[in-house]
């Protein structure tokens, strides 16, 4: 069935440091590709998103590109800050049909130390 | 715009005792999902409903967790007994269609004693 692998953490930066969270997906068809974040004590917010090969989803200096070719969907920042701290969660989104059913990584916490 | 609403947001209860945990998605919302989070497990789909319609509920660990929607803008999670192990963040989501990204509340954090 349809997975979606990141890598685990917890990940410790220094403030202004490059963020790179991996993630890699298997999915029949061509899913829908999705970061959230999910801050302390609160819900999981979308942070961007991707539903075609090559597009790249973009929100608060945080970047993702879909590739097909790699079955990847990478997070990247250059630039990190303290208020980025969170556990983010990368998630894919079957086919038109499957109901919305998002699938869901295990989530990478990170904390930016200043 | 006022976003998923879960009540309460804190629960604490004694083992045994009946549980609800309740949602209010976003109107205009088709699919509703309830999630739990723990940090051992990480993020599981208990179940999701689409127009108000059960659709998968083999999240579900145990006969002891039922969940409803008797309408379009409400559904309950309901624990009875509950147990020590039932201990989670729980989550309700809402879309508007199959192909749009979820929209999560903040939360119902529950402790069994």
């Amino acid at each position: 069935g349809d997975s979606v692998t990141q890598m685990e953490g917890p990940v410790t930066l220094s403030e202004e440091a490059f963020l790179t969270i991996n993630c890699t997906y298997t999915a029949t068809g061509y899913p829908s590709l999705f970061w959230y974040v999910q801050y302390p004590g609160e819900g999981l917010q979308l942070l961007l998103k991707a539903t075609k090969a090559d597009d790249k989803g973009s929100n608060k200096g945080f970047e993702a590109t879909y590739r097909k070719e790699t079955t990847s969907f990478h997070l990247e920042k250059g630039s990190v800050q303290v208020s980025d701290s969170a556990v983010y969660f990368c998630a894919l989104l079957g086919p038109e049909g499957s109901q919305g059913n998002l699938i869901f990584g295990k989530g990478t916490k990170l904390s930016v130390k200043p | 715009d006022a976003g998923v609403i879960q009540s309460p947001r804190h629960e604490v209860t004694e083992m045994g005792q009946e549980v609800t945990l309740r949602c209010k998605p976003i109107s205009g919302h088709n699919s509703l999902f309830w999630y739990r989070q723990t940090m051992m497990r990480g993020l599981e789909l208990l179940i999701y409903f689409n127009n108000n319609v059960p659709i998968d509920d083999s999240g579900m660990p145990e006969d002891r967790f039922s969940a409803k929607m008797p309408n379009a803008s409400f559904s309950t999670l309901k624990i009875q007994p509950s147990e020590p192990r039932d201990s989670a963040v729980y989550f309700c989501a809402s879309t508007q269609s199959s192909n749009q990204p979820q929209h999560f509340g903040d939360g119902t954090r529950l402790s069994i004693l």
